[in-house]
């Protein structure tokens, strides 16, 4: 079975600009969610998706949105970039999202340098 | 929200012995889910293994096995036997049954192994 797939695996971008990166979840996920991680602030939740609708969101600002599509993948966009925004995005597919021990599957990242 | 605390950034172990990693948290729950998760050079976060806050058994997983302390409110990892591609940065997670796939991560330990 193929694992989580994120596409670009490395982006740079100029202040201002947007980003939309991509993630296609394991087979028969209907899950994904998508973290941020940077040093300074170490893995932060942004949102998850299931069955195309927004479950949860974390303590983010409005410029970061995102969405899912009917086969479950998934897409982040970021509006007007900050340098701050520099940081590896992970995407994570699970079988649910009932908050039970179904783990986390992780993709590779994608790695944003905004300049 | 659940603070995730691993005091110890960086550990290292010769080859062949035995770690433990340290990890606690903060929480009002009495049901919840634990989780260790491996990040190597390649980015990708792996699970590790992962422990119910009900079962009052130790989870193991080959060279790999948790001391689950929910009093203590603590959660060590023990790898055995270390090997050469244990090396990684490890994270513990918390999740709440109550919020999907929200996982609350430490802020890491580094691992390394000495051949």
């Amino acid at each position: 079975k193929a694992g989580v797939t994120q596409t670009p695996r490395y982006l740079i971008k100029t202040r201002g600009q947007q980003v939309t990166l991509s993630c296609s979840p394991i087979s028969g996920h209907r899950s994904v969610s998508w973290y941020q991680q940077t040093p300074g602030q170490g893995l932060q939740f942004l949102f998850e998706y299931f069955s195309e609708t927004q479950r949860n969101k974390g303590n983010f600002p409005g410029r970061f949105s995102g969405r899912q599509f009917s086969n479950s993948r998934s897409e982040m966009n970021v509006s007007t970039l900050e340098l701050g925004d520099s940081a590896l995005y992970l995407c994570a597919s699970s079988l649910d999202s009932g908050g039970g021990n179904s783990p986390l599957h992780f993709g590779n990242g994608t790695r944003l340098t905004v300049t | 929200a659940q603070t995730v605390t691993q005091s110890q950034p960086e550990m290292s172990v010769q080859e062949a012995e035995t770690v433990t990693l340290s990890c606690t948290y903060d929480t009002s729950e009495s049901d919840y889910y634990l989780f260790w998760y491996k990040q190597p050079p390649s980015r990708q976060m792996i699970l590790v293994i992962r422990q119910e806050a009900y079962k009052q058994q130790n989870a193991t997983e080959n060279r790999f096995s948790v001391n689950f302390q929910k009093a203590a409110k603590s959660f060590s990892l023990k790898i055995s036997d270390s090997q050469l591609g244990d090396a990684a940065m490890y994270f513990c997670a918390y999740r709440s049954p109550n919020t999907g796939n929200q996982f609350y991560f430490g802020t890491g330990t580094s691992l390394t192994v000495i051949p």
